[in-house]
């Protein structure tokens, strides 16, 4: 069975730093993995997906990578805006390509 | 882009009662959608998959009975919690995948909270 775990489970950075987002999986046959936001009460926003073929994904100041043999991925954030404050998830298919299998979040906080 | 429509977005009611829950894809056809159930400071789990003219996919553990999906239509799945109790208080998302990709599109959620 797949798990997803991320850490940390809640980050508090100044404005400004670079940061690091973890994210751990059980099986590594995966077809791909996604990286979401999420605000508070509200539906994900999807940020990055990376295919099981690459290692890495970039979209402005977000960098993801993927190593599926050690089973991690990271979200890169650079520059980090207290707009960036959210709830960070990762997620993989578990079975059926868009029936995904969420980890367990980071909560991030950007102090301006 | 595409949207998914979630309605309500907050919902109280009382215990015994039943609640209905819309999502709707506004500018494409979604013969699936996935319905996620969070709790509070947790992740999303996977309650159901609605599959547009036939039954809906239940996960282990889920109650079909108490929560009912239909998806009558290739726009509209929707989620009926019925006869509600305090512990079904939950925040309830939505998701339709971009017919032939792996982009999945999100509704904004629906916070139950039973009284």
């Amino acid at each position: 069975k797949q798990e997803v775990t991320q850490i940390p489970a809640a980050l508090s950075v100044p404005e400004g730093e670079n940061l690091v987002l973890n994210c751990s999986f059980t099986d590594s046959a995966i077809y791909n993995l996604q990286w979401f936001r999420q605000d508070p009460g509200k539906g994900l926003t999807s940020l990055l997906l990376i295919q099981s073929s690459q290692r890495e994904q970039t979209s402005g100041r977000l960098n993801a990578s993927l190593d599926k043999s050690s089973g991690r991925s990271t979200l890169y954030i650079a520059a980090s805006q207290p707009g960036d404050s959210a709830t960070y998830l990762c997620a993989v298919p578990g079975g059926a390509t868009n029936k995904l299998i969420f980890g367990t979040g980071t909560l991030l906080a950007v102090q301006p | 882009g595409a949207v998914v429509s979630q309605h309500p977005s907050r919902v109280i009611c009382k215990s015994g009662t039943s609640v209905k829950i819309e999502c709707r894809s506004l500018d494409f056809q979604a013969t699936t959608m996935f319905w996620y159930r969070q709790f509070p400071k947790k992740s999303l789990m996977l309650m159901a998959t609605s599959n547009e003219g036939s039954k809906a996919t239940y996960e282990q553990g889920v109650e079909k009975d108490k929560f009912l999906i239909n998806h009558a239509s290739l726009t509209l799945s929707t989620l009926t919690v019925t006869s509600a109790h305090p512990e079904d208080s939950s925040f309830y998302i939505c998701s339709a995948p971009w017919a032939g990709t792996e982009k999945l599109f999100f509704g904004s959620g629906t916070q139950l909270s039973v009284l």
